[in-house]
């Protein structure tokens, strides 16, 4: 079983166009992060939220706690934004967690085409 | 730069040798972590320390798996007897992390890709 599920997988889209990112989990958190990952490995955190919305720059980030559901969103993308955006979530502390780790998801590889 | 930093960036090993991988944190961050991302994969925890002390560890971190943070600044992973399977991207992470169970943004380093032939 994968706690964090993440859609789509593959997204391949134009650039302008408004991206969104889905991501699910199945256990109490403390927290949800997104993260961009470059090739070669290099990792962003881009968000951490627990509650409500954040946003910066082109970047929108919403999390609904009753529904475990969180995405990601991305205005006028640029192929610059191409990468793998992961979702993580910090199990929370009724779920055998703690300050813990994080739990990943598999990524959305982006591809962002001029 | 006062990112996080992990020593060397590439090793290439032969089965049963053991390797070691060095990290060193923003300096100030209490918390340090360290994870495994194998091709395709989302990364996995692996272990982590709050300051010099070893908090958690994931069953995926079996007995050849030994990590270190002696005076709660850089820290080490030895794998021992290295295996065709430990082949994977070996990445450190740190946080500010005060207190135990608070939140806290996450910074990674570039990470050790480790290939065992």
């Amino acid at each position: 079983k994968n706690e964090v599920e993440q859609s789509p997988q593959n997204l391949t889209a134009q650039e302008g166009e408004f991206i969104t990112i889905n991501c699910s989990y199945s256990v109490g958190i403390s927290a949800l992060h997104w993260l961009q990952q470059h090739p070669g490995g290099g990792i962003v955190s881009l968000f951490m939220l627990s509650s409500g919305k954040k946003k910066h720059g082109r970047l929108i980030a919403t999390i609904n706690i009753q529904e475990k559901h969180s995405s990601l969103h991305i205005t006028a993308s640029h192929p610059r934004d191409s990468a793998v955006y992961i979702c993580a979530v910090e199990p929370g502390e009724y779920s055998g967690g703690g300050a813990d780790g994080l739990t990943f998801g598999k990524g959305t590889h982006l591809i962002i085409q001029p | 730069d006062t990112g996080v930093s992990q020593n060397p960036r590439h090793k290439i090993t032969k089965r049963g040798q053991n390797v070691t991988f060095r990290c060193d944190p923003i300096s100030e961050h209490n918390r340090l972590y360290w994870y495994r991302q194998t091709l395709g994969q989302g990364p996995e925890f692996l272990t982590y320390f709050q300051n010099e002390a070893q908090l958690e560890k994931s069953r995926l971190l079996s007995d050849r798996f030994s990590a270190e943070r002696p005076k709660g600044s850089f820290s080490t992973l030895e794998i021992q007897r290295t295996e065709q399977g430990d082949s994977a991207m070996y990445l450190c992470a740190s946080s500010f992390g005060v207190q135990v169970g608070s939140t806290d943004t996450q910074y990674f380093g570039p990470g050790t890709r480790l290939t065992v032939l």
